[in-house]
């Protein structure tokens, strides 16, 4: 089962808009990694944050982590068309070893 | 560098058979985990192998079984196809575990 919930589940905004996606867990992590999957592809590794960080920025991403509410969120900033994928967010939680449990995914659409 | 590879790309089994994928992860990383995605169950952790042991295993039934050699390349068998198994099977590299992973990108198996 999936420990992580995201929301929204589907995001379509225009192009040079923000996208904001939001990540829940249920249990105590080692970090939180964000990652972006085109089309049923592979996924790409965007960015981890330890759970001893509150925010990481990385080119025109954000993520932000609280882990009294076991929340995170990523930020696009700026989206192109090309940004447009499905979104996930995967805990390495401390208990499992080295595992990740994803969420189910935001689905972004970028509209030039 | 070169990337995660996964072979075959795609693979139409009929149930009942055996099939065995493939996943040479990048140099020097020791570690190699096997993930499901289905539609419905999401993206799932099968197992993970760290110098040729396997570290960690998912809630998967005994016909999934996996295997990592002496120069980290992994292979995973799924045995006795059952319809459900149809899915994309993709493979993650990564240094030690516990960090960024690497994905390649995926094996599509259709069981008919």
């Amino acid at each position: 089962s999936q420990q992580g919930e995201e929301d929204p589940q589907a995001l379509s905004i225009q192009e040079g808009e923000n996208a904001t996606m939001n990540c829940s867990y249920k249990t105590s992590i080692n970090n939180l990694q964000w990652y972006r999957q085109n089309s049923g592809r592979g996924l790409v590794h965007l960015i981890l944050i330890r759970s001893n960080e509150r925010e990481k920025h990385s080119g025109r991403l954000r993520v932000t982590l609280d882990t009294s509410k076991k929340s995170s969120s990523l930020l696009i900033t700026a989206s192109r068309a090309a940004d447009t994928a499905s979104y996930f967010c995967a805990t390495d939680p401390r208990t499992s070893g080295s595992r990740l449990t994803f969420g189910e995914g935001t689905q972004l659409t970028v509209n030039p | 560098k070169a990337g995660v590879t996964q072979t075959p790309r795609y693979l139409i089994k009929t149930r009942g058979q055996q099939v065995t994928l493939s996943c040479s992860p990048i140099s020097g990383h020791r570690s190699v985990s096997w993930y499901q995605q289905t539609p419905g169950q999401g993206l799932q952790f099968l197992f993970e192998y760290f110098s040729e042991t396997q570290r960690n295993k998912g809630n998967f039934p005994g016909r999934f079984s996996g295997r990592q050699f002496s120069n980290s390349r992994s292979e995973m068998n799924v045995s006795t196809l059952e319809l459900g198994d149809s899915a994309l099977y993709l493979c993650a590299s990564s240094l030690q575990g516990r960090s960024g992973y690497t994905f390649g990108s995926g094996t599509r198996l259709t069981v008919v």
